[in-house]
């Protein structure tokens, strides 16, 4: 019984294209996370969203936007990909520790 | 702002060599932390967690981590090691009362057999 899921598990695409990636929790926690994870392994959080409220990474480019239909999903979408935008992206439930998903591998072509 | 430091980059050892991980933070405050592992295509997972009380802490896997107030330091330990600890691992530190969690830029392990 997989506590945070994540979909797709890998994306391709072409540049310029809108996408999404989905991420669920069953753990009924309160604040999930994105992250994105660059070649190097950087960890860098995009999204935190607590009880409904959302803040953001200003360095996130404003492409990139969260969007929590309930909490138990906290959905990215993506407009206009680009190149630099390939990377791991994870998403994480929170509570004391960090539970995360198992990743979505974006590459733009 | 805050910063977390993993002074060691790559790591390469022979399995049963002793590991040790530095991991320091910059926050002056109350701080919870953390170390992940992050096996070879899979997601990051829980080694161990410091919130309050003995600065020795035991984690899974025969880890352990030493908090050092002093020092704003967290190492990771490992007496031994085997060649399944093949991995990244991530030092995280969240400001007491903070949901934001800053990052190391994490240390990869190489284990020989």
């Amino acid at each position: 019984d997989t506590a945070v899921s994540q979909t797709p598990k890998y994306l391709v695409t072409q540049m310029g294209n809108d996408k999404s990636i989905k991420c669920e929790q069953n753990l009924g926690h309160d604040t999930m996370y994105w992250y994105k994870q660059d070649s190097k392994k950087f960890l860098k959080i995009m999204f935190s969203y607590n009880n409904k409220e959302l803040i953001i990474n200003e360095t996130v480019p404003n492409r990139f936007s969260p969007k929590s239909p309930d909490k138990a999903h906290l959905n990215l979408h993506i407009n206009s990909l680009e190149l630099g935008d390939s990377a791991v992206y994870f998403c994480a439930s929170v509570h004391n520790e960090q539970f995360f998903g198992p990743g979505t591998r974006l590459t733009v072509l | 702002a805050q910063s977390v430091s993993q002074h060691n980059h790559h790591v390469i050892l022979s399995e049963a060599a002793s590991l040790e991980l530095g991991c320091n933070y910059s926050y002056g405050g109350t701080v919870n932390l953390f170390w992940y592992v992050q096996y070879p295509g899979q997601h990051l997972q829980l080694l161990l967690k410091y919130f309050s009380g003995d600065p020795l802490v035991k984690g899974i896997k025969g880890f352990e981590a030493e908090f050092i107030k002093s020092k704003f330091s967290f190492n990771l330990r490992k007496p031994s090691v085997q060649w399944s600890d093949t991995a990244e691992y991530f030092c995280a530190v969240n400001p007491g009362g903070s949901y934001i969690p800053t990052f190391g830029r994490g240390t990869s392990l190489i284990v020989h057999p």
